[in-house]
């Protein structure tokens, strides 16, 4: 079954220095990875997603994240922090085998607060 | 604009009754799914369907049903509301039968049970 861990409830960070965001997953076959936002009273919306190749991935506003498979990790990073990244942050996981759903399965949610 | 809608956008339900959350897509997505938004629990799956005409359950089925009659509807049902399904309930959808695609939201639907 696949499952995703987001081991912090909230992560604080000063305004212009990096972030991370944890994120661990299993899954029986390789992984197909992705994060999310949320901004209050709206619904998710899509930053990045790991599908083979590059550890490391690009996405959306600044943010990137690094594949780890020995360590069945997904973090997301940001060099420089901005207040308004201030949001909800959702890991998620699908299983890449050709004879699986397409269930997508989310981590519990990371509140990043940036002060300034 | 091409995506996803649903309705209501927020709704007060007395326990006991029942309730259809409605969500289409314009987007020729084939799969679809269905969340529940529970403060401290994240996004989990209640149903979803891989293509029309298939639905599966997802992590917390139980008091829910779908169905998938064409490609661009996928309505919820609440059978017997109870005031646990109080909750923000999210329907996505996500392109063709790729699994590497990303999954795109409506705007939820703030439902109440009393």
């Amino acid at each position: 079954a696949q499952s995703v861990a987001q081991p912090e409830d909230q992560v604080n960070v000063a305004e212009g220095n990096p972030l991370t965001v944890k994120c661990t997953y299993s899954v029986s076959g390789n992984p197909y990875l992705f994060w999310y936002v949320q901004y209050p009273n709206r619904g998710l919306q899509f930053l990045l997603k790991y599908i083979t190749g590059d550890n490391l991935v690009k996405g959306s506003y600044g943010f990137e994240a690094e594949f780890n498979k020995s360590q069945t990790s997904f973090h997301l990073k940001k060099p420089s922090a901005l207040v308004s990244d201030s949001a909800l942050y959702f890991c998620a996981v699908r299983d890449a085998r050709v004879d699986s759903s397409y269930k997508l399965i989310f981590g519990s949610g990371t509140r990043l607060l940036v002060r300034p | 604009i091409a995506g996803i809608t649903q309705a209501p956008t927020s709704q007060i339900l007395a326990a006991g009754r029942r309730m259809t959350l409605r969500c289409t897509q314009d987007m020729r997505h084939n799969a679809m799914y269905w969340y529940r938004q529970d403060l401290g629990l994240g996004l989990r799956l209640i149903h979803y369907s891989n293509t029309a005409g298939t639905t599966g359950k997802g992590e917390v089925p139980d008091g829910y049903s779908v169905s998938r009659a064409n490609t661009d509807d996928f309505p919820l049902t609440l059978a017997s509301a109870v005031p646990s399904q109080t909750s923000v309930y999210f329907c996505a959808s996500s392109q063709d039968r790729a699994q590497d695609t990303e999954a795109f939201f409506g705007q939820g639907t703030r439902l109440t049970v009393v």
